[in-house]
């Protein structure tokens, strides 16, 4: 039990469709990133947020957005959804400073089917 | 490019002997390690890590061994248990050169065998 939830767990969405995610994160950790996991993947990194900001981005296009929330919970939006984005995705919170995601706790993550 | 690197996609091991875990890098930059474990339908778990500065960290029945010189790192777990049965993931991460995401490899599952 990491004290991370993600939700919905399972989600199918048709191709050019718009999705969001949802996390909740440990209370009082300031930072929650982002990770997509593609079938036969490790986890990629998809951007990071830090107290309602964006702190750093991956290789992701800016259809990929998110929004993070003073009560902990944040939201990761994919629109225009394409047939590769069919994944799983992780949001993983951490207390924030300097160690970043190597203190980082992780969901159980949403597998999003598109179809 | 792939900066952290599971070559092995699946091992076998029997139950009570040792599984080795192997895991490269190529990014001289990285200065910490993890392994996580990870069971279907959960989110990764932090195993154990390992800082650059340090060549062995043990917990329990896990070690981490990391070479430098050779950008290599293996997990070893003595004994193994059927319940280790799960897909490990190696990862990296340039600590010290600020808050940066981490890097994993694609995982390798292992099978502990009764």
């Amino acid at each position: 039990e990491t004290g991370v939830t993600q939700s919905p767990t399972h989600l199918i969405k048709t191709r050019g469709q718009q999705v969001t995610l949802r996390c909740s994160s440990q209370s009082g950790h300031n930072t929650v990133s982002w990770y997509q996991q593609a079938l036969g993947q490790g986890p990629q990194f998809i951007f990071q947020y830090y107290r309602e900001e964006e702190n750093g981005r991956g290789n992701f296009p800016p259809r990929f957005s998110g929004l993070q929330f003073p009560n902990y919970s944040s939201e990761l939006n994919v629109n225009a959804l394409e047939l590769d984005d069919s994944a799983l995705y992780l949001c993983a919170s951490s207390p924030g400073g300097a160690a970043g995601d190597t203190e980082a706790f992780f969901g159980q993550g949403t597998r999003l089917t598109v179809v | 490019d792939q900066q952290v690197k599971q070559n092995s996609p699946s091992l076998s091991v029997q139950e009570g002997r040792i599984s080795i875990l192997n895991c490269d890098y190529t990014n001289s930059m990285f200065d910490y390690f993890l392994w996580y474990k990870k069971y279907p339908a959960e989110g990764p778990t932090f195993l154990i890590s390992i800082s650059s500065i340090k060549d062995k960290n043990e917990d329990g029945r896990f070690t981490v061994f990391l070479n430098k010189s050779a950008k290599h790192l293996s997990l070893h777990i003595v004994p193994s248990q059927p319940g280790d049965s799960a897909v490990y993931f190696c990862a990296a991460s340039a600590r010290n050169s600020g808050n940066t995401p981490l890097v994993f490899g694609k995982g390798t599952r292992l099978s502990v065998i009764a």
